[in-house]
């Protein structure tokens, strides 16, 4: 199995500023993942992300507000940029268990833009 | 473009009751199938894997199963706990683009 950290776990930001979210993983992993998950709703998809390369975004997704970086095989960020009240969602990371098929989550970093 | 809906969105159910989960999904064309659990404001649990090749996998108290051409999954979570008490989300695994597609999820209260 994978051990996720993300950091922070919470933040309240405020309207037009940026806020940016670490994952840490235990092992190394060739793909991770970060998901949204809107207050009730279930987990969307935003992006994939390949170390050594651009990261892949979903539709309705652009680089622009959610930048990624993957700089290694047990790291990454995602920023949200320019928030709004919009953005408050769970934001989650995950990866590919590398001996098993199963995906795991890190648990989760909870955003609310005023 | 798959689409995964789980019935129903909320249950409630006595302690120590035998319980059926119900996740059903359009696109047949699965490698495999994961069942998760999310405590509220937490992360994702797994807790089950079934491959497309298997018919059911089991875990304790809980039971998976899979038919792959009816696009139907289960969750059978047998005598019942109060820390039990989560939501349950279903989450198949597509051919060729390796992503996971997310249900709606079941919202589980067990009752003391």
């Amino acid at each position: 199995s994978a051990v996720i950290s993300q950091k922070p776990s919470r933040d309240i930001c405020q309207r037009g500023t940026s806020l940016t979210i670490q994952c840490q993983v235990d092992s190394q992993v060739t793909m991770m993942f970060w998901y949204r998950q809107q207050p009730g709703q279930s987990l969307t998809l935003i992006a994939t992300a390949n170390q050594g390369s651009e990261a892949t975004y979903e539709s309705g997704f652009v680089i622009d507000k959610f930048p990624i970086s993957r700089p290694n095989l047990t790291f990454s960020t995602l920023t949200v940029s320019n928030m709004s009240p919009e953005d408050s969602s769970i934001y989650l990371c995950s990866v590919d268990g590398q001996a098993t098929d199963t995906q795991y989550f890190g648990p989760g970093t909870r955003l609310t833009v005023l | 473009k798959q689409e995964v809906t789980q019935i129903p969105a909320a249950l409630s159910v006595p302690e120590g009751e035998n319980l059926v989960l119900n996740c059903s999904f359009t696109d047949s064309a699965i490698y495999n199938l994961q069942w998760f659990r999310q405590d509220p404001g937490k992360g994702l649990t797994s807790l089950l894997l079934i491959q497309s090749s298997q018919r059911e996998q089991t875990s304790g108290r809980l039971n998976a199963s899979l038919d792959k051409s009816s696009g139907r999954s289960t969750l059978y979570i047998a005598a019942s706990q109060p820390g039990d008490s989560a939501t349950y989300l279903c989450a198949p695994l597509n051919f060729g683009n390796e992503k996971l597609t997310f249900g709606t999820g079941t919202r589980l209260t067990i009752i003391p």
